[in-house]
């Protein structure tokens, strides 16, 4: 059973970089597309990006400017990096991961992390 | 970005009750709508994908219908662990968008 168990900083000033981590447990990244999603609190959902094993992104154009998301096949790990935060930023992040089948994927999640409340505040 | 607006955005409904819920999309999306559920605290759970394809493992209570830019989410016989929050999200274009969301309260 595949589990994505996540961890970062909880706690930012305005302008400094939040940076989160996703592990993933009982599959591999091979194969799968691995996203970020975030929640502000009380709010919808919005998609930040998304990363493959071989390291191709695709990112949100409205965030794109200040989001980097990389991958560590040697840790099956996936990171997100998003700078110059402000606290329009706040909110629950999740990492998930997207259905492949028969060699198509879909940018429908099916396992999530557990997600993390990053909060902006001076 | 394709915009997705969700109707209604509160639910108030009795155990036994049939809900439908709305999701409109602002361009055409052929089939390419997902449903969720969400309870608080919680990650999102897949329920519906490609319209009308009912995830594994998810109760036939729940049923998925539409094409173009109209689509249905319906509970046929609203259990209680069926409260909650439900989300539409397209997957037509490649960054994706979600619905504002529909709450279902108890009556």
């Amino acid at each position: 059973q595949v589990q994505l168990q996540q961890w970062g900083a909880r706690l930012l000033k305005p302008s400094e970089t939040l940076s989160l981590t996703c592990a993933v447990y009982g599959g591999s990244l091979s194969g799968y597309y691995w996203n970020w999603i975030r929640q502000p609190p009380g709010k919808g959902l919005e998609w930040i990006g998304e990363i493959n094993h071989g390291g191709s992104t695709n990112y949100n154009p409205s965030l794109k400017s200040r989001v980097t998301i990389s991958i560590d096949t040697s840790k099956n790990q996936f990171s997100l990096k998003l700078n110059s935060v402000t606290a329009a930023d706040t909110a629950v992040y999740y990492c998930a991961r997207t259905i492949c089948s028969g060699g198509s994927c879909y940018q429908i999640f099916n396992y999530w992390g557990q997600g993390t409340l990053v909060t902006v505040s001076s | 970005d394709i915009q997705m607006t969700q109707s209604p955005s509160t639910l108030s409904a009795s155990v036994g009750d049939r809900v439908i819920i709305t999701c409109r999309a602002s361009q055409s999306i052929s089939n390419w709508l997902a449903w969720y559920q969400q309870k608080p605290g919680k990650a999102p759970k897949l329920l519906i994908y490609k319209a009308s394809s009912l995830e594994s493992g998810v109760p036939s209570r729940f049923s998925g219908s539409g094409s173009g830019t109209e689509f249905t989410l319906t509970i046929s016989s609203l259990q209680p662990d069926d409260f909650a929050t439900y989300y539409c999200q397209q997957y037509n274009s490649y960054s994706v968008t979600f619905g504002g969301g529909t709450k279902v309260e108890i009556k």
